[in-house]
């Protein structure tokens, strides 16, 4: 199957500080990508939606200012916490689809952000 | 999208069959239902789809009834790696741009 990857996997920083997370397709071209939030015993959030080339698509209540997400190419998507607080802790998933792939979803192994 | 409706934990015996039930009164026509699970700490793991008829793969079967308001997932023989939450969900398949969207999913516990 079509594999996606994160990085980090794992983050602390410091309150005030931005942090930068990656979301890579290796096997396939990935047109569109999402990226959710997970916080502890809940279920997946769906932050936004992003296409190759184009501005994201923000969830309601998703402050777009603050998580910055870039789609610059086909295989490589970044979201970017900007000035973390405490709150923002949390799991950051991220799934990619394609038309190469029948534009079925797969899904990263996540990104645990922990803001001290 | 449709909304599913599922048990909040199921408990199973280690070899035995965990059939995890999911209610979608509310499917369109073109709509799949999909399971996913989620290990703890890991990303969602795809698991199988189907739009009418059963389905299997080497990990489950998927049976969904005649008129697929309701469809059951199906671990033939759970093993304590099994232990994860299980998500049926509900949507198109295939369309570009379209987030699957989830409940809160089963909490499945494997014990020995």
């Amino acid at each position: 199957g079509a594999v996606v990857s994160q990085h980090p996997s794992r983050v602390i920083c410091k309150s005030g500080t931005s942090v930068k997370i990656e979301c890579r397709s290796l096997d396939f071209q990935a047109t569109t990508m999402f990226w959710y939030r997970q916080f502890p015993k809940k279920s997946l959030m769906l932050m936004a939606t992003s296409n190759e080339g184009s501005k994201a698509t923000y969830e309601q209540g998703v402050e777009k200012d603050k998580f910055l997400i870039n789609h610059a190419s086909l295989t490589l998507s970044t979201l970017t916490v900007t000035s973390a607080h405490p709150e923002d802790s949390s799991f950051y998933i991220c799934s990619a689809s394609g038309t190469s792939i029948h534009n079925e979803q797969f899904f990263g192994p996540g990104t645990r952000l922990t803001v001290l | 999208d449709a909304k599913t409706t599922q048990p909040p934990s199921m408990d199973c015996a280690e070899g035995r069959a965990a059939n995890l039930p999911c209610n979608h009164s509310t499917i369109s026509g073109n709509e799949y239902v999909y399971w996913y699970r989620q290990i703890h700490s890991q990303g969602p793991q795809y698991i199988i789809h189907g739009l009418k008829n059963n389905e299997t793969n080497e990990m489950a079967s998927l049976i969904i009834t005649e008129d697929r308001k309701s469809s059951t997932l199906i671990l033939p023989h759970a093993t304590l790696r099994d232990t994860a939450v299980y998500y049926c969900i509900v949507s198109r398949r295939n369309q570009a741009g379209t987030a699957l969207i989830f409940g809160k999913g089963t909490t499945l516990s494997v014990s020995s």
